[in-house]
């Protein structure tokens, strides 16, 4: 148990609609990421936030969007639903530090797009 | 863009004998290199690092090797074992940013 939680484990949605994927980061950590796996393709970093602000970007489409909370967990929001948005989101968290670079990585949300 | 690659999608070893996973880059940036090893329906775990000024850096049955002029790297694990069948990715870091590859799926046969 990596001590990261994410909620809801399976998520069934039709296209068009909107979901939110909630994430809480082990205790004390600050970092937390969200990453992508499609089907045969490597966790695709998303975004990164720290202690509440964004701190890095990667392929996140305009439909996605983030925030971490000041009590630390983050939601991931999914709107205007396709089909290719079917995948495995998984959130990280970490220390955050500047030497940081192990992250401790949730179970995952399983999204299926129907 | 991938700039992380796994070319091989499965390995399978028979216990006892050495596992090798290799893994390509293409950002001479990347300024640390790791692994992960993923079981069905788990997220990923952190197995080992090296820094980008390191060539090698072990840690009982794994060791990973870096080879920065050609940009690869490579995982070995001696003596496999069962317990050690799962997919396996690497990834490397810049500045904020994590880049994974697809990952590898090793089998250890007993």
């Amino acid at each position: 148990d990596s001590g990261v939680t994410q909620t809801p484990k399976h998520l069934i949605t039709a296209t068009g609609q909107r979901v939110t994927l909630r994430c809480s980061p082990r205790s004390g950590d600050l970092s937390v990421y969200w990453y992508q796996q499609s089907l045969d393709q490597g966790l695709q970093f998303l975004i990164q936030y720290y202690n509440g602000e964004e701190r890095a970007k990667g392929n996140i489409l305009e439909r996605f969007s983030a925030q971490q909370f000041p009590d630390l967990h983050s939601e991931l929001n999914l709107s205007s639903l396709e089909l290719g948005d079917s995948a495995l989101y998984f959130c990280a968290s970490s220390v955050g530090g500047a030497g940081d670079f192990e992250q401790y990585f949730g179970p995952g949300t399983r999204l299926t797009v129907t | 863009d991938q700039q992380v690659k796994q070319n091989s999608p499965s390995l399978s070893v028979q216990e006892g004998r050495i596992s090798i996973l290799n893994c390509d880059y293409t950002n001479s940036m990347f300024d640390y290199f790791l692994w992960y090893k993923k079981y069905p329906a788990e997220g990923p775990t952190f197995l080992i690092s090296i820094s980008s000024i390191k060539d090698k850096n072990e840690d009982g049955r794994f060791t990973v090797f870096l080879n920065k002029s050609a940009k690869h790297l490579s995982l070995h694990i001696v003596p496999s074992q069962p317990g050690d069948s799962a997919v396996y990715f690497c990834a490397a870091r810049t500045g904020n940013q994590f880049y994974f590859g697809t990952g590898t799926s090793l089998t250890v046969i007993p």
